[in-house]
């Protein structure tokens, strides 16, 4: 149980292009969804908190504008790199939580961009 | 500001051998935190978890040792193995529905056969 899929799992654009990409919880029910952002050889940056419903709460430095996160369902998120630029080719990662369950987070396997 | 920190950016160990992960941490505050497993090209992985009302955790193969006293976290894996080579770091959070999970730096550990 638990798990939390991306998709896409690696994508390439080109440079002032929009990425969407998915984070759903396959088997339970994600109240809370976070989206994380990790350059190479760096740890986990947070970079929004999204509860279902509610408009996403970002980390100081993170654009919202730019990274657009939608939370519609209880299932779903989806963050949206608008006018993709080669300085936002990273690792976004996603990670879920339950109601109830706040000790509790369950990271997705990742989506690799790369914008030329 | 607070941070999560880690002492050693690499670790090479030999097969068989135990590994030591150290981890310090800064938010005195914080009352949880995990230890995760992070291979390339992969999300982070559940390794093993504390509470602060414990300074001892075991699971299988590993273990974690928590010291208030001093902000230090350790992670031990017993008898190494070529499978255990990734990145590991350690997080830490406070408990309650609006908290944030703020992880370490990652150490890499590689395992020679």
């Amino acid at each position: 149980g638990a798990v939390v899929s991306q998709h896409p799992s690696r994508v390439i654009c080109k440079s002032g292009t929009s990425v969407k990409i998915e984070c759903r919880s396959l088997d339970f029910q994600a109240t809370t969804m976070f989206w994380y952002r990790q350059f190479p050889k760096q740890s986990l940056m947070l970079m929004a908190t999204s509860n279902e419903g509610s408009k996403a709460t970002y980390e100081q430095g993170v654009e919202k504008d730019k990274f657009l996160i939608n939370h519609a369902s209880l299932t779903l998120s989806t963050l949206t790199v608008t006018s993709a630029h080669p300085e936002d080719s990273s690792f976004y990662i996603c990670s879920a939580r339950e109601a109830g369950r706040s000790n509790e987070q369950f990271f997705g396997p990742g989506t690799r961009l790369t914008v030329l | 500001g607070e941070s999560v920190g880690l002492h050693l950016p690499t670790l090479s160990v030999q097969e068989g051998d135990n590994s030591i992960i150290n981890c310090a941490y800064s938010n005195s505050a914080s009352d949880y935190f995990i230890w995760y497993k992070q291979e390339s090209g992969k999300g982070p992985q559940f390794i093993i978890d504390i509470r602060s009302n414990m300074d001892k955790r075991q699971g299988q193969r590993v273990t974690v040792l928590l010291n208030k006293t001093v902000k230090h976290l350790s992670l031990q894996i017993a008898a190494t193995q070529p499978g255990d080579s990734a990145v590991y770091f350690c997080a830490e959070k406070v408990s309650g529905a609006n908290s944030k999970l703020t992880f370490g730096k990652g150490i890499t550990l590689s395992v020679r056969p």
